[in-house]
């Protein structure tokens, strides 16, 4: 049972470029979220969806793009990256009537 | 008061000591509270769920204070693999969203 999974799972890009981070859960839990993190900041909340089709806006939304056509999925894009997003970004998902969140083992992107 | 605020540490304990971090959230209407662990370069992993006063799992006891709005963890018999940074985990204010927030983390390193 894999859980989430997250890829790639580096990433080095240039600064203008767009960038897409995958997650993929092998459950069907509704709710799926993206965090990045950052020393002195801990983890924020980037999206999250609550269902296939619905997504909104967390604490720091600017700069990033998510989409959830189907369950399983909710890829996280950067339309133009930028060297502040220079991050390790986390996947995450929980169950209906639930709180506790599972995360995917991140990804660590740098942008130049 | 900060929605979820944490002891900054860093921690440095001999193995076999007993050592315990607390966190104090502003919500008062929050009714779960969660401790994560977070090793180095890892994922956030649920530690403890706490829905009333406090629950005990093996060396590891979660206290939680409804008047002064603080959680407590406390760590028994620490040992070398305890080393991790622990994350005090508070639910969002209002709405159905199972969004949480995430404190900045302690860091504990078990000494041998």
């Amino acid at each position: 049972d894999a859980g989430i999974t997250q890829s790639p799972r580096y990433k080095i890009t240039e600064t203008g470029r767009q960038v897409t981070l995958m997650c993929h859960q092998t459950w069907s839990h509704s709710y799926m979220f993206w965090y990045r993190q950052d020393l002195g900041h801990g983890l924020r909340l980037i999206y999250y969806s609550a269902a296939a089709d619905i997504t909104d806006k967390g604490e720091v939304p600017d700069g990033y793009v998510v989409s959830r056509s189907k369950t399983e999925n909710f890829p996280l894009t950067l339309e133009s990256a930028t060297r502040s997003q220079t991050s390790v970004y986390f996947c995450a998902a929980t169950g209906d009537a639930s709180y506790e969140q599972y995360f995917g083992p991140g990804t660590r992107l740098t942008v130049t | 008061r900060k929605e979820v605020e944490q002891d900054p540490g860093p921690f440095n304990v001999p193995e076999g000591a007993t050592v315990a971090f607390n966190c104090t959230y502003s919500n008062s209407a929050s009714q779960s509270f969660f401790w994560y662990r977070q090793d180095c370069r890892k994922e956030p992993k649920l530690l403890m769920s706490v829905y009333s006063s406090g629950n005990e799992d093996g060396r590891f006891t979660a206290q939680l204070n409804r008047a002064s709005q603080y959680i407590s963890l406390l760590i028994r018999d620490s040992k070398l693999s305890d080393s991790a940074t622990y994350l005090c985990v508070v639910p969002n204010s209002g709405g159905s969203n199972y969004k949480l927030t995430f404190g900045k983390g302690t860091l504990l390193t078990v000494n041998p």
